[in-house]
């Protein structure tokens, strides 16, 4: 079965400070990862997906096989990354369907 | 582009009701749509993948009697919550899935049965 663990449920870091969104899954087969972000009163969007290898606004994230992790990275918050963060995992074979992790609630204070 | 939007986006009703979301890709063309349910402050749910002139896909634990999906066109999916109970009251939210695997979510629907 597949599995998302988010396991803090509120993260609160000081503006500049780094930032790690810990992200475990369980999946037997390949994996894909994504970290969906929804600002407050707005709708869910994506942030980036592991296949991208992307930065997206500072944000990195590396999928570890070895760990099955996906943590989300980024070395200097600001105010505006505050918001709700979900990981979320497909995989092949599974027609793009998506199992979300209950999600984790940066506030990035001043 | 890819632009989702659902309609409405609250809705009040009595319970034995029933009520039907409508889920839109208002710019691109969507043969998959997905259907989830959001309780608060929880994670998304999956409920069912709507696939475009064929029968829903339900996951395990969801009535697709009680929840009837119709993918009638290439850019609109819905949503029925038959004879709704209060227990039905949650937060709908639909995606559509567009180009390399993307899913563009809709703003989501408020259900309240009373």
């Amino acid at each position: 079965a597949q599995r998302v663990t988010q396991p803090e449920k509120l993260l609160s870091v000081f503006k500049g400070a780094p930032v790690e969104l810990k992200c475990n899954y369980s999946y037997s087969g390949s994996p894909e990862l994504f970290w969906y972000v929804q600002y407050s009163r707005q709708r869910l969007q994506l942030l980036l997906r592991h296949i991208s290898r992307e930065s997206i606004k500072g944000f990195t994230a590396d999928l570890n096989k070895g760990e099955t992790s996906f943590h989300l990275k980024k070395p200097f918050a600001q105010e505006e990354d505050s918001a709700m963060y979900y990981c979320a995992l497909g995989g092949t074979g599974g027609g793009n369907k998506l199992t979300f992790g209950t999600g984790t609630q940066l506030k990035v204070e001043l | 582009g890819a632009v989702v939007s659902q309609h409405p986006s609250w809705v009040i009703c009595k319970s034995g009701t029933s009520v039907k979301i409508e889920c839109r890709s208002l710019d691109f063309q969507a043969t998959t749509m997905f259907w989830y349910r959001q309780f608060p402050k929880q994670s998304l749910m999956l409920m069912a993948t709507s696939n475009e002139g064929s029968k829903a896909t339900y996951e395990q634990g969801v009535e697709k009697d009680k929840f009837l999906i119709n993918h009638a066109s290439l850019t609109l999916s819905t949503l029925t919550v038959t004879s709704a109970h209060p227990e039905d009251s949650s937060f709908y939210i639909c995606s559509a899935l567009w180009g390399n695997n993307e899913q563009f979510f809709g703003p989501g629907t408020r259900l309240t049965v009373l």
